[in-house]
């Protein structure tokens, strides 16, 4: 599992709340990702980050903010939370910089009532 | 911007027999990674075989074999002698090369079942 771990693994809440979910992996890799996972849409790239304090966009990054102020800790944030972001949410670290292999955790469930 | 289709969204076939499991994609790149991720029931993305696009040779690992084909832009997965816990759903997956583009673009995957 590379050491990749991500709390809270499951989470409800309300609409209109913020969220915050942990990434942390203890093996020290630059890259980090978080992706989401819809039923049809396959996994999604929400933002990622290339090392602390660099972060970037990805491709469904509105209502999303990210912070990584340690190697080790990879932030997601949903400011107010709404129903369109009940998913599945993963993490990923970038394992090999030759081969751009990624590893992924265990994912959280998040439900937006 | 990246795309991969994965024109088969479900498939099934009886134990020990060979599948396989279709990918295409659509870049402007010359040089890129593309990758097969295993997704059991227990949700945990597992990464299955890895080909670097200038690599001619057709990537194996164990019972797990691609087709790749780069002016097809068309990168298949070959499961031989499937077993039970192969049943999953798997995901096609592209990256580009260089600064910016070390991220995964997947198609929206092909469930497999695997029949006893």
């Amino acid at each position: 599992d590379a050491g990749i771990t991500q709390s809270p693994r499951h989470k409800v809440t309300e609409t209109g709340t913020p969220v915050t979910l942990r990434c942390h992996q203890t093996e020290n890799h630059r890259y980090m990702y978080w992706y989401r996972q819809d039923p049809g849409h396959g996994l999604r790239l929400i933002h990622y980050s290339y090392g602390v304090k660099d972060t970037d966009k990805g491709e469904v990054s509105d209502g999303y903010s990210v912070s990584r102020s340690k190697t080790e800790d990879f932030l997601l944030t949903l400011e107010s939370a709404t129903s369109s972001q009940t998913s599945v949410y993963f993490c990923a670290i970038k394992f090999s910089e030759v081969y751009n292999e990624q590893f992924f955790g265990p994912g959280t469930r998040l439900t937006v009532l | 911007a990246q795309t991969v289709t994965q024109s088969q969204p479900e498939m099934s076939v009886q134990e020990a027999e060979t599948v396989t499991l279709s990918c295409t994609y659509d870049t402007s790149e010359s040089n890129y990674y593309l990758f097969w991720y295993k997704q059991p029931p227990s949700r945990q993305m597992i990464l299955v075989i890895r080909q670097e696009a200038y690599k001619q040779q057709n990537a194996t690992e164990n019972r797990f074999s691609v087709n790749f084909q780069k002016a097809a832009k068309s990168f298949s997965l070959k499961i031989s002698d499937s077993q039970l816990g192969d049943t999953a759903m798997y995901f096609c997956a592209f990256m580009g090369m260089g600064f910016g583009n070390e991220k995964l673009t997947f198609g929206t995957g092909t469930r497999l079942t695997i029949i006893p």
